[in-house]
C-alpha cells in the first residue's frame, strides 16, 4: 500500500526554537510538495522539488524556512526560529507528472506557542 | 502568482440534490486540471484529472466537465448523500515538465440528512 509518510503528525513547541518535518514520498515518485493550510490562503505551495532539484521556493518566508531532499526517499521542511505565526498543518504531497495525481501526506500539525 | 478560484466557498444542500461547482483559472497557464475530495482531519484524495479541452470524467455520482479556452472547470454531485460532506479542491498544473500544483481555496459542501 503506497502512500506518503509524514513525521512527526503533532508537534507543539516553543517560540524561537528549530522544527524539522519529514516527509517519506511514495517510492518512485519524481515530485515532492509542500503545502501549508491556512484558513485564509488554503492549501498554499511553499516549496516542491523534481528529481531531488528544488524548482521552486517563492512560496516560503526565506529567512526562517528552509527545504531540502537529501535523497529520493526523504524531504524535509526546516524552520529556524520558529514563530506562533507558523502554526498549521503543514503538507507532503508527491507525485509523477501533471496529469497525474499527486498523493498527499496526512500532514504534520504544528503549534508554535 | 496563478489564480485559481473556486465558488462557491461553502454550500449546503439537502440529501439527494444534485449540486455542482466552479473552478476558474487561468487558460493560458494551463497544463491539466486536478480535482481533490478533502474530508475533515485527513488529508487530500484525488478525484480526476484532466488535460483535454472538453475532457469529461465520472466516478460514480460524481463528474467533471473542463474548458480549456475559457478557463473553467465544473464538478457535479448527483444525489448528495451525507458522505459527500468535505472540502472540493481543484488544482492547476501550470508546470508542464516541471509539473506545479496550484491550488484553489475550495468548496465546503455539508450535505444535511
Amino acid at each position: 500500500d503506497a502512500r506518503v509518510t509524514q513525521t512527526p503528525r503533532d508537534k507543539v513547541t516553543e517560540m524561537g526554537q528549530e522544527v524539522t518535518m519529514r516527509c517519506q514520498p511514495i517510492l518512485g515518485h519524481n515530485t515532492v510538495f509542500w503545502y501549508r493550510q491556512t484558513m485564509m490562503q488554503g492549501l498554499e505551495l511553499l516549496a516542491y522539488f523534481r528529481n531531488r532539484a528544488p524548482l521552486d521556493d517563492s512560496g516560503m518566508p526565506k529567512d526562517r524556512f528552509s527545504a531540502e531532499m537529501p535523497d529520493a526517499t526523504l524531504a524535509t521542511l526546516k524552520i529556524q526560529p520558529s514563530e506562533p505565526r507558523d502554526s498549521a498543518v503543514y503538507f507532503c504531497a508527491s507525485g509523477l507528472t501533471g496529469d497525474t495525481e499527486a498523493f498527499f501526506g496526512q500532514g504534520t500539525r504544528l503549534t508554535v506557542v | 502568482i496563478l489564480n485559481v478560484e473556486q465558488s462557491p466557498q461553502s454550500l449546503h444542500v439537502q440529501e439527494g440534490d444534485s449540486t455542482n461547482f466552479t473552478c476558474s483559472f487561468p487558460s493560458s497557464n494551463f497544463y491539466a486540471l486536478h480535482w481533490y475530495r478533502w474530508e475533515t482531519a485527513k488529508s487530500p484524495e484525488a478525484l480526476f484529472v484532466m488535460t483535454l479541452n472538453g475532457d469529461e470524467k465520472k466516478k460514480g455520482r460524481i463528474s467533471a466537465t473542463l474548458n480549456t479556452k475559457e478557463g473553467y472547470s465544473y464538478l457535479y454531485i448527483k444525489g448528495s448523500q451525507p458522505e459527500d460532506s468535505a472540502t472540493y479542491l481543484c488544482a492547476l498544473d501550470s508546470g508542464g515538465s516541471n509539473y506545479k500544483l496550484t491550488f484553489g481555496k475550495g468548496t465546503l459542501l455539508t450535505v444535511n440528512p
